[in-house]
């Protein structure tokens, strides 16, 4: 089962920033916070990863709490492209490095 | 485009048949990763190999086996297909097996079980 918790659903309107929440309370200290979307159907796609610091790529921000126990993930600019399931898997916490998908949060941007 | 690919993208067939889902991991990764998305169940870890080893299990069927090829590519057999088999397959590949090593995800493989 997975360890993470998200809310179901988001919203947002289009050019606003999108700030996706995820709880990890049981997060070991080695475990890197992944996130990752699924548009319709379409393989998960990878956003973004860090372990303690606040992390920035082309696509997103991924801001870490200094306990770790909860991330959130930053859009800064959406568009109607970025609606999507958005996920925080758990990384299982064993040597396979699985990713332990939960419910995940469906945004839904708005024009 | 991730750069893996899975063949084939869609799959009919009957329960109690046997298929076969054939993924390519980018360029240069060694582990691949096989999921199952069903609408009642999410996304489910099946199984793991890294460069030619199975390295994990999840909730793979005993009905399901999977393997990886000297060339890095892998197969996933599932064998006396019952109708709930029906789920979206994913392939994953990621350079190492190391917590920091992100996996990236095929297209997938729609399998319908008629």
């Amino acid at each position: 089962d997975a360890k993470t918790t998200q809310p179901p659903s988001m919203d947002c309107a289009e050019g606003r920033a999108a700030n996706l929440p995820c709880n990890h309370s049981t997060i070991s200290g080695n475990e890197y916070v992944y996130w990752y979307r699924q548009i319709h159907s379409q393989g998960p796609q990878y956003i973004i990863h860090g372990l303690k610091n606040n992390e920035t790529n082309e696509m997103a921000s991924l801001i870490i709490t200094e306990d770790r126990k909860s991330s959130t993930l930053i859009l800064p600019h959406a568009t109607l492209r970025d609606t999507a399931v958005y996920y925080c898997p758990d990384g299982g916490g064993d040597s396979s490095y699985k990713l332990i998908f939960g419910s995940g949060t469906r945004l839904l941007v708005r024009p | 485009d991730s750069g893996v690919t899975q063949t084939p993208k869609h799959l009919i067939t009957a329960t109690g048949q046997r298929v076969t889902l054939r993924c390519s991991p980018r360029s240069g990764d060694l582990s691949v990763y096989w999921y199952q998305q069903s609408l009642d169940q999410g996304l489910q870890f099946l199984i793991q190999y890294y460069n030619g080893e199975e390295r994990a299990k999840g909730n793979i069927l005993e009905r399901f086996s999977a393997q990886q090829f000297p060339d890095l590519h892998s197969e996933l057999n599932l064998s006396s297909l019952e109708l709930g088999d029906s789920a979206l397959y994913f392939c994953a590949s990621s350079v190492g097996t190391g917590r920091s090593y992100e996996q990236y995800f095929g297209p997938g493989t729609r399998l319908t079980v008629t």
